[in-house]
């Protein structure tokens, strides 16, 4: 069964710095997902991207957050100026089509860690 | 008000035993709901969706009540392997790209 492949697993970055997680989605879909889940939280939406940008973002997507498709198979999370609170999973999911009943599937997520 | 609201549980049910969980949720141009379910520090796994008539899938059963924003998941003969966290999904506004929103989860410990 195809599946999204998320990489690196684990990320640990000093605050301050740049991070990129990349994730391959499923080679059919054409819509990709960002989430991120704290530790014993719920999973949070941050974007969601189509034909090269951006369909919508939540309020936790700011300034801060970017999302690129540089090819045709990867698709990227950058964090600048990473703070100790954006320590997380994070989660790379895609579906599709727009039918409201294509469920998403998910990546097993990058764990970063901002010390 | 939460968006999508769950018991978190614990639920500590025998083998064997019917379990049931449920959800409501706030937004009523909600259009698409999922269970999903998630494994100790991994990724949510897509567990059924839910349709308005209700649908079963093997020892699942899905329900859903529009008038009341309220969705159940009903698992029958449960396994030690249905231990996992059970997630409550709705789709906000209806129609792709749109990000979901996920409930808390309800924690569910199948006991031998």
């Amino acid at each position: 069964e195809p599946e999204v492949t998320q990489t690196p697993s684990h990320q640990v970055t000093q605050m301050g710095q740049e991070v990129i997680l990349r994730c391959v989605p499923i080679s059919n879909h054409l819509y990709f997902y960002w989430y991120r889940q704290i530790l014993g939280q719920k999973v949070e939406f941050l974007v969601s991207f189509y034909n090269n940008e951006i369909s919508e973002k939540s309020e936790i997507f700011d300034d801060q957050f970017s999302v690129e498709r540089p090819d045709g198979s990867n698709f990227t999370l950058k964090i600048r100026s990473t703070k100790l609170e954006d320590s997380a999973m994070y989660f790379c999911a895609s579906s599709y089509n727009r039918d409201s009943n294509q469920p998403q599937h998910f990546g097993d997520g990058t764990r970063l860690s901002i010390l | 008000r939460k968006e999508v609201e769950q018991d978190p549980g614990p639920f500590n049910v025998p083998e064997g035993a019917t379990v049931a969980f449920n959800c409501t949720y706030s937004n009523s141009a909600s259009q698409s709901f999922f269970w999903y379910r998630q494994d100790c520090r991994k990724e949510p796994k897509l567990l059924m969706s839910v349709y308005s008539s209700g649908n079963e899938d093997g020892r699942f059963t899905a329900q859903l009540n529009r008038a009341s924003q309220y969705i159940s998941l009903l698992i029958r003969d449960s396994k030690l392997s249905d231990s996992a966290t059970y997630l409550c999904v709705v789709n906000k506004e209806g129609g792709g790209a749109d990000g979901l929103t996920f409930g808390k989860g309800t924690h569910l410990i199948i006991q031998p």
